[in-house]
C-alpha cells in the first residue's frame, strides 16, 4: 500500500508566480490535511478537506492561498503571486475517516517551496 | 487555544546512553491525544509514539517511552540505548479527542547523537 504521495518534492518559483502543490492520499483515505513548516519551526495546520469539501480552513492565509480536493485526482494547494515568505516545506497528511484523535494522520514527504 | 512548548532547541547524547526530551502543553480539554514525531534529514514525519490522555499507563515502543504527567501537563520522551539513527528533529504534538482534527506541533528539539 503506497504511502501519501506529494509532488513535486522541490519547487522553485520567482516572486509573483503561482505554486501548485499536489497530494495523493493513501488508498482508501478520503480526508486530507495540509500543514506548513517554516524554517526552524514546527508544522502548522493550514486546511482540512474531504472529497469536494473544505471542512476547516482556519489556518489558511486569507489571501493568495486556496485548496481543493476534487472527486477525482489529488488534492491541490495553490499559492498565487508567491512571496519570499511563502518559502517553506508543505506537508500533506491523510486519514481514512474523520480523525477523531487516535486515528493516525499519515504524512507525505513534503514539498519544499523556494521563492526567489 | 491549545499550545505545545518544547523548551530544548537542541540536545546531545552519547551513543548507547539515555536522553529525555521535554514537552509541556496547555489545554482546557479533558480528553486528547499526545504524540512524538521524528523528522530525520529526509524531512519525512515519522510517528514515534502516542498517548491517550485518559490512560494513566505510560506508552512504550521498544527503546522509546514517555512520562505523561496529566496534572502537570507534561509529556516527555525518553530514548534508551541511543543509536546514530535516532539523530533527528523531534516534535511533540497535541490533538483534541473530539472537536479538533488538526494536530498542534511544538517547535521541535534537534537531537544529536555523539559516537
Amino acid at each position: 500500500n503506497a504511502g501519501v504521495m506529494q509532488n513535486p518534492r522541490h519547487l522553485v518559483r520567482r516572486r509573483g508566480q503561482e505554486a501548485r502543490l499536489r497530494c495523493s492520499p493513501m488508498k482508501g483515505h478520503s480526508h486530507v490535511y495540509w500543514y506548513r513548516q517554516l524554517p526552524e519551526e514546527g508544522l502548522k495546520f493550514m486546511v482540512y478537506l474531504q472529497k469536494e469539501n473544505i471542512i476547516d480552513e482556519s489556518g489558511m492565509p486569507k489571501e493568495r492561498f486556496s485548496a481543493e480536493f476534487p472527486k477525482e485526482g489529488p488534492s491541490i494547494l495553490r499559492i498565487q503571486q508567491v512571496v519570499r515568505g511563502d518559502s517553506a516545506a508543505y506537508f500533506c497528511a491523510s486519514s481514512p475517516i474523520r480523525s477523531s484523535g487516535m486515528y493516525t494522520q499519515y504524512f507525505g514527504p513534503g514539498t519544499r517551496l523556494t521563492v526567489l | 487555544a491549545q499550545t505545545v512548548t518544547q523548551s530544548q532547541p537542541e540536545m546531545s547524547v552519547q551513543e548507547a546512553e539515555t536522553v529525555t526530551l521535554s514537552c509541556t502543553y496547555d489545554t482546557s480539554e479533558s480528553d486528547y491525544y499526545l504524540f512524538w514525531y521524528k523528522q530525520p534529514p529526509s524531512r519525512q514525519m515519522i510517528l514515534v509514539i502516542r498517548q491517550e490522555a485518559y490512560k494513566q499507563q505510560n506508552a512504550t515502543e521498544n527503546r522509546f517511552s514517555v512520562n505523561f504527567q496529566k496534572a502537570a501537563k507534561s509529556f516527555s520522551l525518553k530514548i534508551s540505548d541511543s543509536q546514530l539513527g535516532d539523530a533527528a528533529m523531534y516534535f511533540c504534538a497535541y490533538r483534541g479527542a473530539y472537536r479538533d482534527d488538526k494536530i498542534i506541533f511544538g517547535k521541535g528539539t534537534r537531537l544529536h547523537i555523539l559516537p
